[in-house]
């Protein structure tokens, strides 16, 4: 079975730090993404990366940034928490067909339940 | 960018009937596929039924069945004969090379 890994299940910081939420994944897969997911809005995709060293812009990108040095491995970075980044993170993780679109589906980590005070 | 609209954030249902959520989702692409993923209390995002936008044929899985219609930009999902355990929220998505995830849809189910 393949397994996402996210590093803590509950986090809390404090405003004005610096937090990383790891993400590790044991299929060799070539895209992850990070999403947080708030009531009513469902989740939102903050950053996608479909390769090692590369990453695109989700809808939601300010106020964080990823890194993906490995395959495996796909960080996200709060520079400068903040209250209003209070949320729940869930990674992901999918291989890639040939070619677009990719109708691979995804498969999730349990999440992270950040608490910023 | 690609849109995904679930007008029903909360639904009942009592057990052994049947229940319909819906979605609908904007984009100018003509090939993708669409998702229907369960959350239970765990938070594990389980994949329930998958539809590539190429085949007419709406996909099924067991109790889980969708209505696809893509000239409408509609994808609903049936659940039939409920069960206890179906109680999840439920998010529609669409995916051609990212993934993008409606706001939900509450499910109880009643026994």
């Amino acid at each position: 079975d393949v397994k996402v890994t996210q590093s803590s299940r509950y986090l809390v910081k404090r405003t004005g730090e610096k937090v990383f939420l790891e993400c590790v994944q044991d299929m060799d897969h070539e895209n992850m993404f990070w999403y947080r997911q708030d009531p009513g809005l469902g989740l939102r995709l903050i950053y996608f990366s479909y390769d090692v060293k590369m990453k695109e812009k989700g809808d939601i990108p300010e106020g964080y940034s990823v890194s993906r040095e490995k395959k495996e491995r796909f960080s996200l970075i709060l520079e400068s928490a903040s209250t209003n980044q209070t949320s729940m993170y869930l990674c992901a993780s999918s291989s890639q067909r040939t070619g677009a679109p990719s109708g691979e589906k995804l498969f999730f980590g349990s999440g992270t339940q950040l608490s910023v005070l | 960018a690609q849109t995904v609209t679930q007008s029903q954030p909360e639904m009942s249902v009592q057990e052994a009937e049947t229940v319909t959520l819906s979605c609908t989702y904007d984009t100018s692409e003509s090939d993708y596929y669409l998702f229907w993923y369960k959350q239970p209390p765990s938070r594990q995002m389980i994949l329930v039924i998958r539809q590539e936008a190429y085949k007419q044929q709406n996909a099924t899985e067991n109790r889980f069945s969708v209505n696809f219609q893509k000239a409408a930009k509609s994808f609903s999902l049936k659940i039939s004969d409920s069960q206890l355990g179906d109680a999840a929220m439920y998010f529609c998505a669409y995916r051609s090379n990212d993934m993008r995830f409606g706001a939900g849809t509450r499910l109880t189910v009643k026994p």
